[in-house]
């Protein structure tokens, strides 16, 4: 596609359950990010993927958390067990990474997650 | 370590007037600079950027921003504000010699411009 995909754009579900949202980036792109924006809070770093190499998960809050990218393409974010505080905007950005580029992010238009 | 600050939740500017939204970073080496806008129920989208060169960078939709090294800020800059400029604006750094490719944004400014 022309742009960063996310889905679904809204999620409600129940605490305790889990739920997995997507992100389909831009083709060619090798660089993939996650970040969450919470009310008043900015963008808060979860997971970083580039190419092959081993993801830096040096963002996620916490073990409930994890992401996968399967074909240095399309990626999953799961959140186990959600909890209320897991309420947010999960947003997925992509870039030309290492291989070209200088930096800057692509957005996708967010997954909205509430957890009642 | 890296980190950048905008110092005010909101800018209010009335229509035709210039507006300065603020931003001050801190990196251990050279600055890479971008600027980001947010509209309602929307990602963010790429504005401008400071890589090298000259000082003054030009972006989308008439903005600009100024690199000031002295002072560590990049200030996001228009001569005439419109309404249609009223969003949440991003400031993020990313250390260029740190190896990382993560950049680090701040809390962002509501920008809001009265007709």
């Amino acid at each position: 596609g022309a742009g960063v995909s996310q889905s679904p754009s809204n999620k409600v579900t129940e605490k305790g359950k889990d739920v997995e949202l997507r992100c389909d980036p831009i083709s060619g792109h090798t660089a993939l990010y996650w970040y969450r924006q919470s009310l008043g809070q900015g963008l808060e770093f979860l997971i970083y993927f580039q190419g092959n190499s081993a993801p830096d998960k040096s963002g996620l809050p916490s073990d409930r958390f994890s992401a996968e990218r399967t074909g240095g393409s399309v990626s999953t974010l799961t959140i186990q067990r959600t909890q209320q505080e897991d309420s947010a905007v999960y947003l997925c950005a992509s870039s030309l990474g290492v291989t070209g580029g200088t930096g800057e992010l692509f957005f996708g238009e967010g997954s909205r997650l509430t957890v009642l | 370590a890296q980190s950048v600050a905008q110092p005010e939740d909101q800018v209010n500017v009335a229509e035709g007037n210039p507006l300065t939204v603020k931003c001050t970073y801190s990196v251990s080496g050279n600055p890479y600079l971008f600027w980001y806008v947010q509209y309602p129920n929307r990602g963010l989208q790429f504005l401008l950027k400071y890589i090298t060169g000259d000082n003054l960078v030009k972006g989308s939709y008439g903005f600009e921003a100024e690199f000031n090294k002295s002072q560590t800020s990049f200030h996001l800059k228009k001569p005439s504000a419109l309404v249609s400029d009223s969003a949440l604006y991003f400031c993020a750094v990313r250390d260029e010699s740190g190896g990382s490719y993560i950049p680090t944004f701040g809390r962002g400014t509501s920008l809001i411009v009265h007709p």
